[in-house]
């Protein structure tokens, strides 16, 4: 069984430019997940996607960032404009369910996307 | 105060040695906990996923789970080089509110293994 793929892998951009980060979760997963750890940081959450509806969107820092799951398969998160405080690695993670009365259930990483803003 | 809290360590433990990785954590109400590794430059691996008060053992891993004192401890038995890398515990969001696939991670503990 394929585990999460991300893409690219890595990218340098320049600041104000935009970058698409992609995700395609484990297959039959309906739960994907969007982190960031940046430099020194812990890794922390920005979004929960249930198919392709938004969960929670809390940990998304500003409106330039954008993220869509087309159809509940993969997803795409979109970086416009970008600024410097955008480095880091941006994990996708995704989990098959969610026990109800438990909460999070086991989720799965990606390989992640180095971002670099210069 | 961070609502996870881990040693960031480093560690240091001899081969065939017991690892022993603790971790708090500020929200009473979380019900999942859960363990990653993640080597240098890779994504986190999850290792152990916990619910229950207790313990829960795989293999040369056990995790050790008590709300009242919302404490979470991985204890890796005969330790080996291999094992060296950061171990990340992870707490998930509180069950019945919109946040509630969410993982709250702490910063990590080194972990490194010598011959």
């Amino acid at each position: 069984e394929a585990g999460v793929t991300q893409f690219p892998s890595h990218s340098v951009i320049e600041k104000g430019q935009t970058v698409t980060l992609r995700c395609d979760p484990i297959s039959g997963h309906d739960n994907l997940y969007w982190y960031r750890r940046v430099m020194g940081k812990e890794i922390k959450f920005l979004l929960h996607f249930v198919k392709e509806s938004k969960q929670d969107e809390s940990g998304m820092p500003n409106n330039r960032f954008l993220a869509e799951r087309t159809g509940g398969t993969y997803s795409t998160l979109k970086v416009q404009p970008a600024e410097l405080e955008d480095s880091g690695v941006y994990f996708c993670a995704s989990s098959q369910f969610l026990i109800l009365g438990q909460g999070a259930y086991e989720q799965y990483f990606g390989p992640g996307t180095r971002l670099t803003v210069t | 105060q961070k609502e996870v809290e881990q040693n960031s360590g480093p560690l240091s433990v001899p081969e065939g040695a017991i690892a022993s990785l603790n971790c708090t954590y500020s929200d009473r109400v979380s019900q999942s906990f859960f363990w990653y590794r993640q080597y240098s430059g890779k994504s986190p691996e999850l290792i152990m996923s916990i619910y229950s008060n207790g313990d829960k053992e795989d293999g040369r891993f056990t995790a050790q789970l008590n709300k009242a004192s919302q404490y979470v401890s991985l204890l890796i038995r005969d330790s080996q080089p291999s094992d060296s890398a950061t171990y990340l515990c992870a707490v998930g969001g509180t069950a019945g509110g919109t946040s509630y696939g969410k993982l709250t991670f702490g910063q990590g503990t080194i972990l490194t293994v010598h011959p």
